[in-house]
């Protein structure tokens, strides 16, 4: 156990709707990572957070947002769902600011647009 | 932007042999990771390298990291049935706080 939580683990849903995934970062830890898998792309990071504010920004898509709130969690939003947007989308967390310690991830939340 | 290219992409080895995976960044290196997936499933760290000659194992696992040719190696030694599983190396710059990834090497240990 990572220590980090993803809720759900899995998730259906239609085209063009609107989801949340949820990720609890391991106790202490301040920044939350988002990252993207699919079978076709590989691990893609989408978006990080340092305690609430946004740190750096991969190949996240404009449909797609995320916040960390004040008790440190994190959501990812995504939106007009497609159908390539199904994937496995894990978040990770440190206690840094910069990556110098290891990331623990989550078991990930499976997304699936029919 | 920084890249990282694994090979072999895909390898298939007898229990018990040797084996080696490779980890090449299109810039360089400044702290390297390596991780362990299980199909479907989160991410386990297994070692990270930061300085340029550093080696680390653990348990049957070596990585070496190569700072002047921007690559880092993970050597399996006598390798078994657990070790299975999709092996990724991770890097980050020096002035950015992303995390990226390689493109995976996904393993299978036969008996």
């Amino acid at each position: 156990d990572s220590g980090v939580t993803q809720t759900p683990k899995h998730l259906i849903t239609a085209t063009g709707q609107r989801v949340t995934l949820r990720c609890s970062p391991r106790s202490g830890d301040l920044s939350v990572y988002w990252y993207q898998q699919s079978l076709d792309q590989g691990l893609q990071f989408l978006i990080q957070y340092y305690n609430g504010e946004e740190r750096a920004k991969g190949n996240i898509l404009e449909r797609f947002s995320a916040q960390q709130f004040p008790d440190l969690h994190s959501e990812l939003n995504l939106s007009s769902l497609e159908l390539g947007d199904s994937a496995l989308y894990f978040c990770a967390s440190n206690g840094g600011s910069r990556l110098n310690t290891e990331a623990f991830f989550g078991q990930g939340t499976r997304l699936t647009v029919v | 932007s920084q890249e990282l290219e694994q090979s072999p992409q895909s390898l298939i080895v007898q229990e018990g042999k040797n084996l080696t995976i490779n980890c090449t960044s299109s810039k360089t290196l400044y702290g390297l990771y390596w991780y362990k997936q299980k199909y479907g499933e989160g991410l386990i760290f297994l070692m990270m390298l930061q300085k340029g000659g550093e080696e680390k194992s653990h348990e049957k696992i070596t990585a070496k990291l190569d700072e002047k040719k921007q690559q880092s190696s993970l050597h399996i030694t006598a390798s078994q049935p657990s070790h299975a599983g999709i092996y990724l190396c991770g890097a980050d710059g020096r002035n950015t706080d992303k995390l990226i990834f390689g493109t995976g090497t996904r393993l299978q240990v036969f008996p």
